[in-house]
């Protein structure tokens, strides 16, 4: 029973277009998300954060947005750049809770 | 901070032969996390300490593995015998606050 379900295995965006990746999740319990990025022979890297007391976090090029009605959370990154190909993990946790629960990636390909 | 540091990056082993991977934390982090990546089921927790006590191993999937933590700088995990379907990447991560982890370069494992 996967609480945190990233639905699109990859997606493929051309450079300077907009890539929007998904997450949603079943647990209403979850109140803090993250989002990781993982290159090929690394570990996953911090990316961005948002907590259930907002809708949209900012950090650059890179927008996480939240609806927590839905339960469900997007990553968009614009302009896309060749070297944001990678792996991106969304990750949710709850309350105190210290362990992180993973959706399964999606791989994004941006094409130059 | 040379980050979190795991060995050996890749491993190779028979069927049935004991493995050993190894993960040093960064230093002052309280917490530290087994991951088990996966084409399937992503990252997946196995088990994780705090102050070098185990606090849940309920992802561990088997009486196969098992995991030690004997200082604040060193952990094992272990898998006895190992088996073909535990050929993945394991990840450990250390932490010492609660948003957000930072993990190391994980362990490539074959099983043949």
């Amino acid at each position: 029973d996967q609480q945190v379900k990233q639905n699109s295995p990859s997606l493929s965006v051309q450079e300077g277009r907009i890539s929007i990746l998904n997450c949603d999740y079943t647990n209403s319990m979850f109140d803090y998300f993250l989002w990781y990025k993982k290159y090929p022979a690394e570990g996953p890297t911090f990316l961005i954060s948002i907590s259930s007391i907002k809708d949209k976090n900012e950090d650059g090029r890179f927008t996480v947005f939240l609806n927590k009605s839905a339960k469900h959370l997007s990553l968009h990154i614009v302009p896309s750049q060749p070297g944001d190909s990678a792996v991106y993990f969304c990750a949710a946790k709850s309350g105190s809770a210290r362990q992180l629960t993973f959706g399964s990636g999606t791989q994004l390909t941006v094409l130059p | 901070d040379a980050g979190v540091i795991q060995s050996p990056r890749h491993e190779v082993t028979e069927m049935g032969q004991e493995v050993t991977l190894r993960c040093k934390p960064i230093s002052g982090h309280d917490y530290l996390f087994w991951y088990r990546q996966t084409m399937m089921r992503g990252l997946e927790l196995l088990i994780y300490f705090n102050n070098n006590v185990p606090i849940d191993d309920s992802g561990m999937p088997e009486d196969r593995f098992s995991a030690k933590m004997p200082n604040a700088s060193f952990s094992t995990l272990k898998i006895q015998p190992s088996e073909p379907r535990d050929s993945a990447v394991y990840f450990c991560a250390s932490s010492s606050d609660y948003y957000g982890y930072t993990f190391g370069s994980g362990t490539r494992l074959t099983v043949v």
